[in-house]
This record gives C-alpha cells, structure tokens and sequence, in this order.
C-alpha cells in the first residue's frame, strides 16, 4: 500500500531564518507530488506541484520555492521566512494507483514569530 | 479561469436535520469533481468523486452542469459529520484546485 510521510509535523521559526519541509511516498513509483497551504479563510491554496524529478510548477508568487531531488521526495523551502508564511502545509500525491484522487500527508503546521 | 467556490465558511445543523453543503465550480471543460473531508486531528481525505457516483458515509453529490454545482447532500445528519469540507476541481491533467471550505457542525 501507498503511505505519504512529511515532516517536521510543527516547527515555529523566526522571522528571516531559513525553511525546509520534507515530504515521502512509498509504496508508488513516478508520483505526481503537490504543497498545499490551508490558511484561515482561505482554504486550500496550491503552492507547487510536481510530474518528475526536477519538474516543478509554481501556481503563485511568494517566498517560497520546491525541489524534487528524487523520485518519491518533495521539499518545500524557504531562504527567509516572513510572517505571513505561517499556515499549515500540506504534502499530496497522485498516482496510477490512485484511481484519479490525490492523497494528503498529515500535514506540517508553521508558525513564524 | 478554472474556480471552485464554496460560499458558506461555517454550517451548522442539528442531529437529524438534513445538510447540504454548497459548491459551485468555473471549469471550461468537462469537469472532474470531489469532496473531501477533514475530521478533528486527522489528516484531510477523500469522501467522494463525481465520477463515481457513490454514497458514502450516507453522503452524495451530484453533478449539475448546467449549475456548474456539485452540492454535498445527507438526509440525516450525525454529530460524526462535524468536520471542514472541501471541494475540489481536477484542472488539466495534474492540477487539484480546492475551494475554500465550509465547516460544518452538527449539534445535539
């Protein structure tokens, strides 16, 4: 079976320092991956999503950026965060196996103080 | 340009009432539709796919093209239904778009 891990599930950062959140699938191979943000009133906001290793699609302008540097791995980033970064993050993923249903990770909340 | 709107950000209906939770999308071609649900301290998972016409959980949604809605239904509600509902737009091959969710809430 399939399994989505991300991590770290909380992290409270200071203005300005750097962001890094991981993302895994096992049990798939060649997934299509995605961040979301779910911000307050705002519901699910695309951020980034992946069809292959180093493909990347930005949906919208911000401080932040995503790398694929293998297969089942998917890395949110940021040089330096500002407060309206906190949210929480969600990791996704598609595949054949999926049945045309994308499948979330557990998410990773960010607080930036 | 593709949309999903979810007009009411909170619901909230008393055990045994009927629900209907509101979703209306902007898609150009054919659209491929979903629900999904998210309960208290879990993660957010499919409910139901337009394209299965299903029941779960004694939910069901029907595709109206000529609305372009794509309403959440249930005769009945439980308490167990309190959770924040999404709906969701599959955009081209690869994109996901989501609305911004209702909460709904189910008092005893």
């Amino acid at each position: 079976s399939q399994t989505i891990h991300q991590w770290p599930a909380t992290l409270v950062q200071p203005v300005g320092s750097p962001l890094s959140l991981e993302c895994t699938v096992e049990g798939t191979s060649n997934p299509n991956l995605y961040w979301y943000r779910q911000a307050a009133g705002r519901g699910l906001q695309l951020l980034f999503y992946s069809v292959g290793i180093g493909q990347i699609s930005s949906e919208v302008p911000q401080n932040l950026s995503a790398s694929r540097p293998q297969d089942r791995q998917f890395i949110l980033s940021s040089k330096k965060l500002l407060l309206s970064d906190s949210g929480f993050y969600l990791c996704a993923w598609w595949g054949r196996v999926s049945g045309n249903t994308i499948y979330f990770g557990e998410g990773s909340w960010l607080t930036v103080v | 340009a593709q949309r999903v709107t979810q007009p009411e950000k909170l619901l909230s209906v008393f055990k045994g009432a009927p629900v209907e939770l509101k979703c209306n999308y902007s898609y150009s071609g054919s659209p491929e539709l979903f629900w999904y649900v998210q309960y208290s301290r879990q993660r957010l998972q499919l409910l139901l796919r337009h394209i299965s016409r299903e029941s779960i959980k004694g939910f069901t949604a029907d595709l109206n093209k000529g609305e372009t809605s794509f309403h959440l239904k249930k005769p009945f509600a439980q308490e167990e239904d309190s959770a924040m509902y999404y709906c969701a737009l599959k955009s081209g091959t690869y994109k996901y778009i989501f609305g911004t969710g209702t909460r709904l809430k189910v008092l005893a």
